[in-house]
């Protein structure tokens, strides 16, 4: 196990509603990065956050928003759900020492219909 | 900006054949390397990493990787592969100078082994 915990496994909603994404990191892990993975695809970089600070953004539209809280656990927000953000959405915990490997969570599996 | 490609959708072995997937990236300076695999249901985990020294890395189960700068590869390969390599992988770079901490993943090999 890696120590990094996600909520909840699996989710359905609706097209137009906002779902919100938890995890929690590992020990000792003060950043936090969020990947959507697509059927058949390679993980994608969302956004990552340090200190509770959004810290890098990959190339997705604001409606995809995250938090950071104080203890490190983290949230990815997204409003107005379209279709393709059907995905397993990848936390992943990390530190900022320069030569580092991220700690991936198990996902959460998003249908959107 | 970076990216990384892998050379393989879908690789079907038997069992104790050798096993190699390619992956190449295209950002020119400094980078880290992995492989990562992620067994059916479960979690993507670290197989190896590469930070520096040795270009010939040694990772779990029995995996190997090289990497090659002057062609900007970091090669996966397994001497004997066994039906519960069954799983998909996927190579991911990061470069802390330039683009911070976050990875850039291949688009994933999907390995089945026959028993």
């Amino acid at each position: 196990e890696t120590g990094v915990t996600q909520s909840p496994t699996h989710l359905i909603k609706t097209r137009g509603q906002q779902v919100t994404l938890r995890c929690s990191s590992q020990s000792g892990h003060n950043t936090v990065s969020w990947y959507q993975q697509a059927l058949g695809q390679g993980p994608q970089f969302i956004f990552q956050y340090y200190r509770e600070e959004e810290n890098g953004r990959g190339n997705f539209p604001p409606r995809f928003s995250g938090l950071q809280f104080p203890n490190y656990s983290s949230e990815l927000n997204v409003n107005a759900l379209e279709l393709d953000d059907s995905a397993l959405y990848l936390c992943a915990s990390s530190t900022q020492r320069y030569n580092t490997e991220a700690f991936f969570g198990q996902g959460t599996r998003l249908t959107v219909v | 900006a970076q990216s990384v490609s892998q050379h393989n959708h879908h690789v079907i072995l038997s069992e104790a054949a050798s096993l190699e997937l390619g992956c190449n990236y295209s950002y020119g300076g400094t980078v880290n390397l992995f492989w990562y695999v992620q067994y059916p249901g479960q979690h993507l985990q670290l197989l190896l990493k590469y930070f520096s020294g040795d270009p010939l890395v040694k990772g779990i189960k029995g995996f190997e990787a090289e990497f090659i700068k002057s062609k900007f590869s970091f090669n996966l390969r397994k001497p004997s592969v066994q039906w519960s390599d069954t799983a998909e992988y996927f190579c991911a770079v990061n470069a802390p100078e330039a683009y911070g901490q976050n990875f850039v993943f291949g688009p994933g090999t999907r390995l089945s082994v026959l028993p």
